[in-house]
């Protein structure tokens, strides 16, 4: 079975300071991991995705997140928050071929001036 | 291109009545996803269909019928709504199971 673990349900950042968020993974096979965002009230978009090309994977709103095998970690960087970043983050896990994704439970960004 | 559509976006049930969520994809995506999202719980795979004509059961599929329609169709059937079915529900789509697109959700309440 598949499955995301991410540390802290809630994060706080000033303004400008660097955003990480964890998600550390558990697949007995290759994983393939997103990010996902969402917004107050609407649905979940797709921020990133790993899917066994290059380990460091860019995404929209200057967004990146790194796959370490070795920590099963795909942990969520951006160098510098805005405001406009507050929202919740999910990470979610799938392997090739599967046909559905597992969640995380979610962490919410909270981006203070 | 609309995306993925909801119908209704809230709704409040007495305990005991049924309802049927709609959505919808105008994307040609042939995999379609129903989920609930609790706080604190993430999204909850309730059931998905692969393809048309097919459907399977998620994470938390008791108390929950599904019909894929078309390939654009899919809903979500309460038979007797419960006070526990309150969430948020979303549907998605995707080609694969790598980028699923999300619909804006409905709310549900029972009462």
């Amino acid at each position: 079975a598949q499955s995301v673990t991410q540390l802290g349900s809630h994060v706080s950042v000033s303004e400008g300071a660097l955003v990480l968020l964890r998600c550390n993974y558990s697949s007995s096979v290759p994983p393939y991991l997103f990010w996902y965002v969402q917004y107050p009230n609407q649905g979940l978009q797709l921020l990133l995705k790993y899917t066994s090309a290059a380990t460091l994977v860019k995404g929209i709103n200057g967004f990146e997140a790194e796959f370490k095998k070795s920590e099963t970690s795909f942990h969520l960087t951006k160098p510098s928050a805005h405001m406009s970043d507050a929202a919740e983050y999910f990470c979610a896990v799938t392997k090739r071929g599967y046909s559905t994704l597992t969640f995380g439970k979610g962490t919410m960004l909270l981006v203070s001036p | 291109n609309a995306g993925v559509t909801q119908t209704p976006k809230f709704q409040v049930l007495k305990t005991g009545q049924s309802m049927t969520l709609q959505c919808a994809q105008d994307m040609n995506h042939n995999s379609m996803y129903w989920y609930r999202q609790d706080p604190g719980m993430g999204l909850r795979l309730i059931y998905y269909s692969a393809s048309e004509g097919t459907t399977d059961k998620g994470e938390v599929p008791n108390g929950y019928n599904v019909s894929r329609l078309n390939k654009r169709e899919f809903s979500l059937r309460l038979e007797s709504a419960a006070p526990s079915q309150t969430s948020v529900y979303f549907c998605a789509s995707s080609e694969d199971s790598y980028e699923q697109y999300f619909g804006p959700g409905t709310r549900l309440t029972v009462t």
